[in-house]
């Protein structure tokens, strides 16, 4: 089945605690992304990549790091998190050859509470 | 810049209503326009898309359809179910990107 994975799905932590949250797609995809939703703001983008070893900033890239060694896994690393960044966040990924091909496919999401 | 408004919400009706979520757009060029659904607790999924002018986009009884002119991609649907109710989302990529740029979502609640 094509999907995009997201683990955990949940996590409380506590600020300054280094965690990462991971990514991964099986649909070959050279996109990928990372949002946070937050209410009334809707979906920013924090970082995408274009394809391996490609990464650049979104939006909302303050407090966030990524990477990206292999093609499916898109892990997003907060260093030393905060309680600002407590929110939804959603890995996505797509081809990038433009439409119609551009839809992008999102994981299930993953609630962060940072303490 | 490129950008998306959508009404705000919540959105409440009755089973078997007749639903219209606005949403209008600001992008150069020719974007791809799309609406997301999220249901409770779930991640997004897309519900349709239109990629030029006046394509029409229908999936589980909704429409949107592209309208330069107006530029708008309203989502329609002639009669909402409870199952309906969630969070949709309208979006956009640019053209000649892979950026999507969504609106900030507007809750709909549909009671029996």
């Amino acid at each position: 089945e094509a999907q995009v994975t997201q683990n955990p799905r949940y996590l409380i932590t506590v600020t300054g605690k280094k965690l990462t949250v991971t990514c991964s797609q099986n649909m070959n995809h050279e996109y990928m992304s990372w949002y946070r939703q937050d209410p009334g703001l809707g979906l920013r983008q924090i970082y995408y990549s274009m394809n391996v070893e490609v990464t650049d900033k979104g939006d909302v890239p303050e407090g966030y790091k990524v990477s990206r060694k292999e093609k499916r896994n898109f892990p997003l690393i907060l260093e030393s998190p905060s309680p600002n960044q407590t929110s939804l966040y959603f890995c996505a990924s797509s081809l990038t050859r433009g439409p119609p091909y551009n839809e992008q496919f999102f994981g299930p999401g993953t609630r962060l509470t940072v303490l | 810049g490129n950008s998306v408004t959508q009404m705000e919400g919540p959105v409440t009706l009755s089973e078997e209503a007749f639903l219209t979520i606005n949403c209008t757009y600001t992008a150069t060029g020719y974007p791809s326009l799309f609406w997301y659904v999220q249901y409770p607790g779930e991640g997004l999924q897309l519900l349709l898309k239109a990629t030029k002018a006046d394509d029409k986009g229908s999936n589980k009884g909704f429409e949107a359809t592209y309208r330069k002119e107006t530029t708008s991609f309203h989502l329609e649907k002639g009669s909402v179910q409870v199952s309906d109710s969630a969070v949709y989302f309208c979006a956009l990529i640019a053209y000649n990107t892979d950026k999507l740029i969504f609106g900030t979502g507007t809750r709909l609640q549909v009671f029996p």
